[in-house]
């Protein structure tokens, strides 16, 4: 079964350090998804690709996040500097145009 | 207020119940609707994904939309210990790079 693959599971980075995500979405699936999870919160949009597209990045604080799909396939997301309070669950979903998306299981960071 | 309300819970019951969760939204664009389970520390797990109003049923899951008073449920029959999760809404517009706007989730604990 095809799954979205993302990488580390989890990350201890120290305050002001610098630190990336990967993600491997399903294949064939042109739409990807970065999400933020607080504890006991839903998850908030970060960043969404249509190919190698930036569709919406309004809640992507641009000071210290960015975000990149080069090739439309994989992509990063990275943190310059780490704050404490970006320790978080970061997941990755992928789907087709407005259909259902499917999630990876997250990279869990820690900001010390 | 927010796009998407879902009481946060906790919802217990016993063994063998029938759940309901809800979530009701003010996005009237939305038309695409799901539910997903999310068991702790893990990713988010597509369980239902249904488009415009109306039901869905898969084995002991059933999801309902009411557009016309913007109101879903998922409907848990026979419920298990190994329901025990946190329920996602998510719900997304019909036209262009729409985000999947989610919910804060439910907290349901089924005891023995």
């Amino acid at each position: 079964e095809a799954e979205v693959a993302q990488s580390p599971r989890y990350k201890i980075t120290e305050k002001s350090q610098a630190v990336a995500f990967w993600c491997d979405p399903i294949s064939g699936h042109a739409t990807l998804y970065w999400y933020r999870q607080i504890l006991g919160q839903g998850p908030e949009l970060l960043v969404q690709f249509q190919d190698e597209s930036v569709v919406d990045d309004s809640q992507l604080p641009k000071d210290r996040f960015s975000a990149e799909r080069l090739k439309g396939v994989d992509s990063t997301l990275k943190i310059q500097p780490a704050e404490l309070g970006d320790s978080a669950m970061y997941l990755c979903a992928s789907s087709r145009l407005n259909t259902e998306a499917f999630f990876g299981q997250g990279t869990r960071l820690t900001v010390v | 207020q927010k796009e998407v309300e879902q009481d946060p819970g906790p919802l217990s019951v016993p063994e063998g119940a029938i759940v309901s969760l809800n979530c009701t939204y003010s996005n009237s664009a939305f038309q695409y609707f799901m539910w997903y389970r999310q068991y702790s520390r893990k990713g988010p797990e597509l369980l239902m994904y249904t488009y415009s109003s109306g039901n869905k049923e898969d084995g002991r899951f059933t999801a309902q939309v009411d557009k016309s008073s913007k109101y879903i449920s998922l409907f848990i029959r026979d419920s298990q210990p190994s329901d025990s999760a946190t329920y996602l809404c998510a719900m997304s517009g019909g036209s262009g790079y729409s985000t999947l706007t989610f919910g804060k989730g439910t907290m349901l604990l089924v005891s023995p």
